[in-house]
C-alpha cells in the first residue's frame, strides 16, 4: 500500500514570504494530521482533521498558519508571513477509524523541511 | 509536566551489542504507547506498540520493548545492535482521545 505522500521534501524561504506544504494520506483514511518537528524534539501537533473538518487546531497558530482539506482527501499547510522560528520540519500524518470507534496508529510521510532565512 | 521523557538524548554502541533506549511517561490512566523510528530524511515508521494487552511487545528488526506499570515505564530493547538501527528513535504515548505526546527523542548511533 503506498505510504503518506508529501511535497516538497525541502523549502528555502526568505522571512516575511508564504509557503505551502502539499500532503496526500494513504487512502482510505480519514484522518489527517499535521505536525511540526523543531530541530531537536519530537513533533508538536498543528491541526487535526477528519475528513474534511477540522477536529483540533488548538495550537496552530492561526495568525499565520492556515491549514485546508477541501474534499477530505489531500490538505495544504500554509505559513504567511513565515518567521524565523517556524524552520523546522512538518510532517503529515493519517490514521482511520476502526469498527469500534478507536483509531489505528498513526503513518507518517517523510516531511517537508523547511528553512526560513 | 512532561508526559513522556527519554531519559538519554544519545546512545552509542557497538555493532553486535545490546541496545537499550529509556523512556518514562506520565498517565493517570492505562495509555497505549509505541516507538517510533526516523531514518535520517525519512518518514516516521512505528517500532511496536503497547495497548493494554501482553506487557512484552514485540516489533520489527528484532525490537522489544517491555510495559512496566509500577515503574511508568516503557523502555525498547535490542539484543544485537546492527549498523542500520542508527537513528532517531520516539517513545509516544497516545492519550484517551487519540492525541499523540512525543518524548524529544533519542539519536542512536552504531559503532563499527
Amino acid at each position: 500500500e503506498a505510504g503518506v505522500a508529501q511535497s516538497p521534501r525541502y523549502k528555502i524561504i526568505e522571512k516575511r514570504q508564504s509557503v505551502a506544504f502539499w500532503c496526500n494520506p494513504i487512502s482510505g483514511h480519514a484522518t489527517l494530521y499535521w505536525y511540526q518537528q523543531i530541530l531537536g524534539q519530537g513533533p508538536k501537533l498543528l491541526i487535526q482533521f477528519q475528513n474534511n473538518g477540522v477536529v483540533d487546531d488548538s495550537q496552530l497558530p492561526k495568525d499565520r498558519f492556515s491549514a485546508e482539506r477541501l474534499k477530505g482527501v489531500d490538505s495544504t499547510l500554509k505559513i504567511q508571513p513565515a518567521k524565523l522560528e517556524d524552520s523546522a520540519v512538518y510532517l503529515c500524518a493519517s490514521s482511520f477509524k476502526l469498527a469500534g470507534g478507536t483509531y489505528n496508529e498513526q503513518f507518517f510521510g517523510p516531511g517537508t523541511r523547511l528553512t526560513v532565512l | 509536566a512532561q508526559s513522556v521523557t527519554q531519559l538519554d538524548s544519545h546512545v552509542s554502541v557497538s555493532e553486535g551489542t545490546p541496545v537499550l533506549l529509556r523512556c518514562n511517561y506520565s498517565s493517570s490512566y492505562s495509555p497505549s504507547l509505541f516507538w517510533y523510528v526516523q531514518h535520517p530524511n525519512k518518514g516516521l515508521q512505528l517500532l511496536l506498540k503497547y495497548t493494554s494487552a501482553a506487557t512484552l511487545v514485540k516489533g520489527i528488526n528484532g525490537f522489544e520493548a517491555e510495559f512496566k506499570k509500577s515503574e511508568t515505564s516503557f523502555h525498547l530493547t535490542k539484543p544485537s545492535a546492527h549498523m542500520s538501527d542508527a537513528a532517531e528513535y520516539f517513545c509516544v504515548k497516545r492519550s484517551n482521545d487519540y492525541k499523540l505526546s512525543f518524548g524529544a527523542g533519542t539519536t542512536v548511533t552504531v559503532r563499527a
